[in-house]
């Protein structure tokens, strides 16, 4: 156990939707980010946050957005899920980035299906 | 844009030590290397992380060359448990981070 938890572990939708994930970090911990796993495109870097600000973005789409709040968890929003949107989702997170790197602690992930 | 590629599958018998590479020629000045273990429907897990030069610790030991356009995890002794897909993680510092396609490797008896 990482000790990052993640909400819901499975979701399944319709095209078209709006969803939205949750991600609460290792106690202590004040970066939090979010990878997309996919069979076709595998392990996704999508943003990073710290300690409430966003600080390095990958390939988000236009349609997803996050944001980390006061008490240090975060969300992910997906919105206009498209059939390709399904994949598994996973927030990492870690102590302190910016000062060399930091190990990134992952959770168990959301399995999202879009049908 | 630091793409990092990687074998896609290799082989092992237990007790052998394992050599996995990744290739990242366009890695940033302030990028760290990292190497994740992930098995089926679980996140990936820390194995362990460089800058250059050699690291080790109780699990594996991580190869930087001096150029850090590569670098090798080695895994000593594997046993069946060791059967998973391996990842490097190349980023830091707030850049970006860019995994490796990973490398499954099979453990065998």
């Amino acid at each position: 156990d990482s000790g990052v938890t993640q909400t819901p572990k499975h979701l399944i939708t319709a095209t078209g939707q709006r969803v939205t994930l949750r991600c609460s970090p290792r106690s202590g911990d004040l970066s939090v980010y979010w990878y997309q796993q996919s069979l076709d495109q595998g392990l996704q870097f999508l943003i990073q946050y710290y300690n409430g600000e966003e600080r390095a973005k990958g390939n988000i789409l236009e349609r997803f957005s996050a944001q980390q709040f006061p008490d240090l968890h975060s969300e992910l929003n997906l919105s206009s899920l498209e059939l390709g949107d399904s994949a598994l989702y996973f927030c990492a997170s870690s102590r302190r980035p910016g000062q060399g790197a930091d190990e990134q602690y992952f959770g168990p992930g959301t399995r999202l299906t879009v049908t | 844009l630091a793409k990092t590629t990687q074998p896609i599958s290799m082989d092992s018998y237990e007790g052998q030590e394992v050599n996995i590479t990744c290739s990242h020629n366009n890695i940033a000045t302030n990028d760290y290397i990292t190497w994740y273990q992930q098995f089926p429907s679980q996140g990936p897990r820390f194995i362990i992380q460089g800058y250059k030069t050699k690291v080790t610790n109780e699990v594996a030991s991580l190869f930087i060359p001096a150029d850090r356009k590569s670098s090798t995890l080695s895994l000593p002794r594997v046993s069946l448990s060791d059967t998973a897909v391996y990842y490097c993680l190349v980023g830091g510092n707030f850049n970006k981070f860019y995994f490796g396609s990973g490398t499954k490797l099979n453990v065998k008896p």
